[in-house]
């Protein structure tokens, strides 16, 4: 199956920075997804990304098929970004419905 | 529904002992999915259907697992004889198109003593 990696494992930063988080994948991939999970738990899609840049206010990802990698910028983080960042993508080359996930970014924005 | 709901929110059982746990996908969603997620990991796959049709259950761990969504809407996720390994945070999405923009449920955190 395809092999997700995502870099750094943690981050902490100071309220008003920004970031950027990566995601490494093994194979071309058709399906790129990625999701915060908050401090409590639930767990919500940020960007449908299989190929191009996408931004939504303060949150911009970025993903190079050719290259196999994505990029999710925070600019201006604020404390409610804290929480876990995943990216996903299909299971196997031949699948663009189930997904993998990579073992996530702990991000801490400290106030 | 305005978004995933799933129950129980939370289930305590012991070992040994069948546990349902029920998802709610939102209107009009067709593809709907079963993760499992481990404390400090990315969610696992585990099956996913599209309207009632179980189109791939190769995510499921065993037989004692079991899924279904008989009216194309509503679906369980069914674990018999429960053990202690099975103990995870259970995880339903849905989404409108399959394989794109999934929306999570809150989830359903399953502790087997």
């Amino acid at each position: 199956g395809i092999q997700v990696e995502q870099s750094p494992p943690d981050l902490i930063l100071q309220e008003g920075a920004n970031s950027t988080l990566r995601c490494n994948f093994s194979d071309s991939v058709n399906n790129l997804q990625w999701f915060h999970q908050n401090p409590w738990g639930q767990l919500i899609n940020l960007f449908y990304i299989p190929s191009g840049t996408k931004q939504n206010g303060r949150l911009s990802a970025t993903t190079v098929a050719t290259e196999r990698y994505s990029l999710l910028y925070i600019s201006s983080s604020q404390t409610t970004d804290s929480g876990v960042y995943f990216c996903a993508v299909p299971i196997s080359s031949g699948s663009a419905r189930q997904l993998t996930f990579g073992s996530g970014t702990q991000l801490t924005v400290l106030p | 529904g305005a978004g995933v709901s799933q129950s129980p929110r939370y289930k305590v059982t012991k070992r040994g002992q069948d546990v349902a746990l029920r998802c709610d996908p939102i209107s009009g969603h067709v593809s709907l999915y079963w993760y499992r997620q481990a404390l400090g990991q990315g969610p696992e796959f585990l099956t996913y259907f599209n309207y009632e049709a179980q189109q791939d259950k190769s995510g499921l761990p065993n037989d004692r697992f079991s899924a279904e969504r008989p009216e194309g809407s509503i679906s369980t996720l069914t674990i018999q004889r429960t053990e202690q390994r099975d103990s995870a945070m259970y995880r339903c999405a849905s989404s409108l198109v399959a394989g794109r923009g999934l929306f999570f449920g809150e989830g359903s955190r399953l502790t087997v003593l």
